[in-house]
């Protein structure tokens, strides 16, 4: 099946800082890449819509300036927490659509995000 | 049995039992659903999926059911193994979400030994 990877897997950062965390298809090409949050014991959340060499779409009530997210080829997105916050922590998931509107979306292994 | 949590519906069952895990969604007009597992700190795994043209689909050990008159599905998993264990999301997609996945709040499926 296809492969999404993610890195890094954990980072712990001081609040204030940025994080950039990157999203890879590895062996597919994928023009939609989605960002999902999730909370612990709760259900993913999608954050924005990545579409290759446009801007992202963000749900509602996500800030655009505070996530930014880059789609700059066919096999890499990525998501950068600007200014983190302690209550930015968390597990940020990415996922690639491998073509077409319906067709089967593949998640990435997750990041542990934990801003002290 | 089955059990609500502060977050998460949790279903217990003997190893070997086949196990039943339930999703109602929120839109008549969703076609497409996937069922995921998610084991602890790791990303959504796929498992299986159906379309709306379709009521049942069998995969390996695993069979999805689909009602779409009363929008519920549901996912059997047969001679439940501890590997098993982990957190089940349904998603649904449909062009009402704009051809994003909505996902159900999860089911916690432990299998005792």
């Amino acid at each position: 099946g296809a492969v999404v990877s993610q890195h890094p897997s954990r980072v712990i950062c001081k609040s204030g800082t940025s994080v950039k965390i990157e999203c890879r298809s590895l062996d597919f090409q994928a023009t939609t890449m989605f960002w999902y949050r999730q909370f612990p014991k709760q259900s993913l959340m999608l954050m924005a819509t990545s579409n290759e060499g446009s801007k992202a779409t963000y749900e509602q009530g996500v800030e655009k300036d505070k996530f930014l997210i880059n789609h700059a080829s066919l096999t890499l997105s990525t998501l950068t927490v600007t200014s983190a916050h302690p209550e930015d922590s968390s597990f940020y998931i990415c996922s690639a659509r491998t073509s077409g509107n319906t067709d089967t979306q593949y998640f990435g292994p997750g990041t542990r995000l934990t801003v002290l | 049995g089955e059990s609500v949590g502060l977050h998460l519906p949790t279903l217990s069952v003997q190893e070997g039992d086949n196990s039943i895990i339930n999703c109602a969604y929120s839109n008549s007009a969703s076609d497409y659903f996937i069922w995921y597992k998610q084991e602890s700190g790791k990303g959504p795994q796929f498992i299986i999926d159906i379309r709306s043209n379709m009521d049942k689909r069998q995969g390996q050990r695993v069979t999805v059911l689909l009602n779409k008159t009363v929008k519920h599905l549901s996912l059997q998993i047969a001679a439940t193994q501890p590997g098993d264990s982990a957190v089940y999301f349904c998603a649904e997609n449909s062009a009402h979400y704009g051809q994003n996945f909505v996902f159900g709040p999860g089911t916690r499926l432990s299998v005792l030994p």
